[in-house]
């Protein structure tokens, strides 16, 4: 059973556009929902993450969205980039107690056309 | 530098081989697991780890075992790799209780190919 949903699975976008990636859960006991990225043969790292205390968080170009009674949570790309290429995946998980363990969406590989 | 280090990176092996790839960390973290990665698939757990000597079972566990007897290691054995093993692996900590974030440290990667 998939808890965290993610689409769409592939994306291509022009630089400069918006890349924009979706992610639903399930497990409303969940309080942490962080975005990872992951270049060819690296491993994932953490991009952006947001408490479910907020509505949205934006560091430079990235932005989460997060609508909590639809259970859902999107990564927005502004003026996307060559060098965003990569992997996208995002996670959801608690902070403390339990369901600390994450539970990853299947992952957006993202490609930004010069 | 804080890091996860994975050992090997690359491995060809022949079913049936036993092998291990080994994990460490030096943040201290309590939490420690494997993940799988295969394409359509994303990362799939394998084996988790919340403290020394405390292991539990993730989503993929067949045909894997794992040990922490130190907090910074946290091995993956495969006893008798097949085939289907073939993979990506990668290994992951994060710190859990006083001071956590929910943030998740991954390693390099392994490719495991079994022939």
């Amino acid at each position: 059973q998939q808890q965290v949903k993610q689409s769409p699975q592939s994306l291509i976008v022009q630089k400069g556009g918006i890349s924009i990636i979706n992610c639903a859960y399930e497990n409303t006991a969940f309080d942490y929902f962080p975005w990872y990225q992951q270049f060819p043969g690296k491993g994932p790292a953490l991009l952006i993450a947001i408490r479910p205390d907020v509505s949205e968080k934006k560091e430079g170009r990235f932005t989460i969205s997060f609508n909590k009674s639809a259970k859902q949570f999107s990564l927005h790309i502004m003026d996307s980039q060559p060098g965003d290429s990569a992997t996208y995946f995002c996670a959801a998980s608690k902070v403390a107690g339990g369901s600390y363990i994450p539970t990853f969406g299947r992952g957006t590989s993202l490609i930004v056309h010069p | 530098e804080a890091q996860v280090t994975q050992n090997p990176r690359y491995l060809i092996t022949v079913t049936g081989k036993k092998l291990t790839v080994t994990c460490s960390q030096n943040m201290n973290h309590e939490y420690m697991s494997w993940y799988r990665q295969d394409p359509g698939l994303g990362l799939r757990q394998i084996y988790y780890s919340m403290n020394v000597e405390v292991t539990d079972k993730g989503d993929v566990p067949e045909g894997y075992k794992v040990s922490r007897k130190e907090k910074r290691n946290f091995p993956l054995i495969l006893e008798s790799p097949s085939p289907n093993q073939t993979s990506l692996y990668f290994c992951a900590s994060r710190v859990l209780g006083q001071g956590a974030t929910g943030e998740l440290f991954f390693g390099e990667g392994s490719r495991l190919t079994v022939l």
